[in-house]
């Protein structure tokens, strides 16, 4: 597509409720980011993708997060047993080539808010 | 790890004139990449500049353009003939080798009329 788009653009989950969020980037695009931005921060690194593998997942803060891109193409990243702590802004990012030296392209994000 | 700071929460300018926002941020690496991306309402985080370290030359993209200050650990950004549009959070960000983001905490742009 023309852009990396995300879905849901809102989701509201009860706490304890898992949830799936989608990305979905650039048509070719080799690296894909998912990032977390808490309300008045600046976004914080969860995971990278090449391709299908997942070469980094140290930013995911706890094993209730998970992620995957099993094609190579769209990514889902999975929170389960959400907690009030989970409520962000979740950012998905996708580049070209794996350097991004030209920087990533980023979506609209998916707002989570666990009450 | 790397930080990056970004001193002023909030900024406003006059239409047409011009703007700063300041960035420092902390590396001991020697090769490194540096953003400004903007982010308005809608969410979506657009990239505005960017810097490649080892090159002296400050990058600019027609009103927009950086002072890059390698040995003082700074990257400024300077909107010429500010714009309604322009309106914006303002992120900077550091690029890890080889592929991390690190940002600010962001600097709230406002455009007065």
């Amino acid at each position: 597509g023309a852009g990396v788009s995300q879905s849901p653009r809102y989701k509201v989950a009860k706490r304890g409720q898992d949830v799936a969020l989608r990305c979905d980037p650039i048509s070719g695009h080799v690296s894909l980011f998912w990032y977390q931005q808490a309300l008045g921060q600046g976004p914080e690194f969860l995971t990278y993708f090449q391709n299908e593998a997942q070469l980094d997942k140290s930013g995911l803060p706890s094993d209730r997060f998970f992620a995957e891109r099993p094609e190579g193409s769209v990514s889902t990243l999975k929170i389960q047993r959400t907690q009030q702590e989970d409520s962000a802004v979740y950012l998905c990012a996708s580049s070209l080539l794996g350097q991004g030296v030209y920087g990533y392209t980023f979506g609209s994000g998916t707002r989570l808010t666990v009450v | 790890a790397q930080t990056v700071t970004q001193s002023q929460p909030e900024m406003s300018v006059q239409e047409a004139e011009t703007v700063t926002l300041s960035c420092t941020y902390d590396t001991s690496e020697s090769d490194y990449y540096l953003f400004w991306y903007k982010q308005p309402p809608s969410r979506q985080m657009i990239l505005v500049i960017r810097q490649e370290a080892y090159k002296q030359q400050n990058a600019t993209e027609n009103r927009f353009s950086v002072n890059f200050q390698k040995a003082a650990k700074s990257f400024s950004l300077k909107i010429s003939d500010s714009q309604l549009g322009d309106a914006a959070m303002y992120f900077c960000a550091y690029k890890d080798p080889p592929y991390r983001l690190t940002f600010g905490e962001g600097t709230q742009l406002t455009v007065n009329p």
